[in-house]
């Protein structure tokens, strides 16, 4: 079976603080790992996706399958970046998401 | 190109009932993914359909059921509403080719069961 888990429910930092969203997954296999974000009253939209090593918006997530996680990194945050962000995976040779309960980040001015 | 769009945006209906939505996937896209988003929880995977025909389901009963057109627009049906099925249902499309798999959201939408 696989699992997302995204430990805090709620995340606040100040302005130009350092942000870390936690995301750990429970997969036996090699899986492809997302992080989607849901601004206020907009769609759920992906954000990055391990495979891709970008970042977006300043965003980067580093996949680390030894701990099995795939944490979601920003230097500075901004106010732009309060939102909700989920975490996601995908199996191999599945195009099923299986997203974790999802974080609230409130960037505080 | 238009993105995914959902109709209702909201719906009550009571226990017991039927229930329709629907989904029209972004021009080009064909393969549409249904989740239900319960409050305070992540999107739960339903089922997909590609190309007409449903190829991936999640753990939810058979009084969940799909279709998809040769449009690749889509409806999820609910048979028998219980007072759970209570949630925002999201529709997602894609044109899975090779390593991209990009699944494009709509807005949902809110189910209430009373």
């Amino acid at each position: 079976a696989q699992r997302v888990t995204q430990p805090e429910k709620l995340l606040s930092v100040f302005k130009g603080a350092p942000v870390e969203l936690k995301c750990n997954y429970s997969y036996s296999g090699s899986p492809e790992l997302f992080w989607y974000v849901q601004y206020s009253r907009q769609r759920l939209q992906l954000l990055l996706r391990h495979i891709s090593r970008e970042s977006i918006k300043g965003f980067t997530a580093d996949l680390n399958k030894g701990e099995t996680s795939f944490h979601l990194k920003k230097p500075f945050a901004q106010e732009e970046d309060s939102a909700m962000y989920y975490c996601a995976l995908k199996g191999a040779g599945s195009y099923q998401l299986t997203f974790g309960k999802g974080t609230k980040l409130s960037v505080i001015p | 190109e238009t993105g995914v769009t959902q109709s209702p945006t909201h719906l009550i209906k009571t226990r017991g009932q039927q229930v329709t939505l629907r989904c029209s996937s972004q021009s080009g896209h064909n393969t549409v993914s249904w989740y239900q988003q319960a409050l305070g929880q992540g999107p739960q995977f339903i089922f997909q359909y590609y190309r007409e025909e449903e190829n991936g389901r999640g753990n939810f009963p058979p009084r969940f059921s799909g279709l998809q057109f040769p449009n690749y627009s889509s409806e999820l049906n609910v048979n028998a509403l219980e007072l759970d099925d209570s949630a925002l249902y999201l529709c997602a499309s894609s044109f899975p080719t090779g390593s991209n798999t990009e699944a494009f959201f709509g807005q949902g939408t809110r189910l209430t069961v009373v």
